[in-house]
């Protein structure tokens, strides 16, 4: 069945050093979405990312689709404190009728000031 | 915009008792809304999409008589956790969208604890 892997589990670093969370699924998806998860919170939906090859920017976060669409990462540039949280891509299969999304388990950034 | 509310945020139950939670997209209609499982420090997991007006599909392993899910409206969705027992104990999320393919806007959880 599909399953999307999403790696490291846990990053700690530096506030003012990059981090990248990768994702990796095992079919092709129509579309993959990236969410941020504050401690104690929701998940809220940071981006979508629909074509092959596709790369998206918001400031300091910048969003990759891999040619395959079966691949995607996350890339923030200069962690603040405030990008502290869980990070969780999630694939929509593509075929899908339903639109269910499958997500990662998520990578937890902590950022020490 | 794409606001999703959930009520209760927090609940306490005895075991045996039903516990029902609702999620409503206020500023949007939601065509599709998913409900989640998520434990401490994991991912989360779907349990079942309803569209409205239809019967939900369930995910695997998941027990259609157990989680009892409604989708009354275009911005109504409510979860029957029913004869609720301790391992029912979890942080209950659900998420609408308003298309299919189109991003899941969050509620805020709910907080279930069955004693």
């Amino acid at each position: 069945g599909q399953q999307v892997m999403q790696i490291p589990q846990y990053q700690h670093v530096q506030e003012g050093e990059d981090f990248t969370t990768y994702c990796n699924s095992s079919t092709t998806l129509s579309n993959i979405q990236w969410y941020k998860q504050r401690p104690g919170g929701h998940p809220v939906f940071l981006i979508q990312l629909v074509k092959s090859g596709e790369v998206k920017k918001q400031k300091r976060l910048t969003f990759q689709f891999g040619e395959a669409k079966k691949n995607s990462s996350l890339h923030i540039t200069a962690t603040q404190t405030t990008d502290v949280g869980t990070y969780f891509c999630a694939g929509e299969e593509r075929g899908s009728t339903l639109g269910r999304l499958y997500f990662g388990r998520g990578t937890q950034l902590t950022v020490w000031p | 915009g794409a606001v999703v509310s959930q009520h209760p945020s927090r609940v306490i139950c005895k075991s045996g008792t039903s516990v029902k939670i609702e999620c409503r997209s206020l500023d949007f209609q939601a065509t599709t809304m998913f409900w989640y499982r998520q434990f401490p420090k994991q991912s989360l997991m779907l349990m079942a999409t309803s569209n409205e007006g239809s019967k939900a599909t369930y995910e695997q392993g998941v027990e259609k008589d157990k989680f009892l899910i409604n989708h009354a409206s275009l911005t109504l969705s409510t979860l029957t956790v029913t004869s609720a027992h301790p391992e029912d104990s979890s942080f209950y999320i659900c998420s609408a969208s308003g298309r299919k393919g189109w991003a899941q806007y969050f509620g805020p959880g709910t907080r279930l604890t069955v004693l």
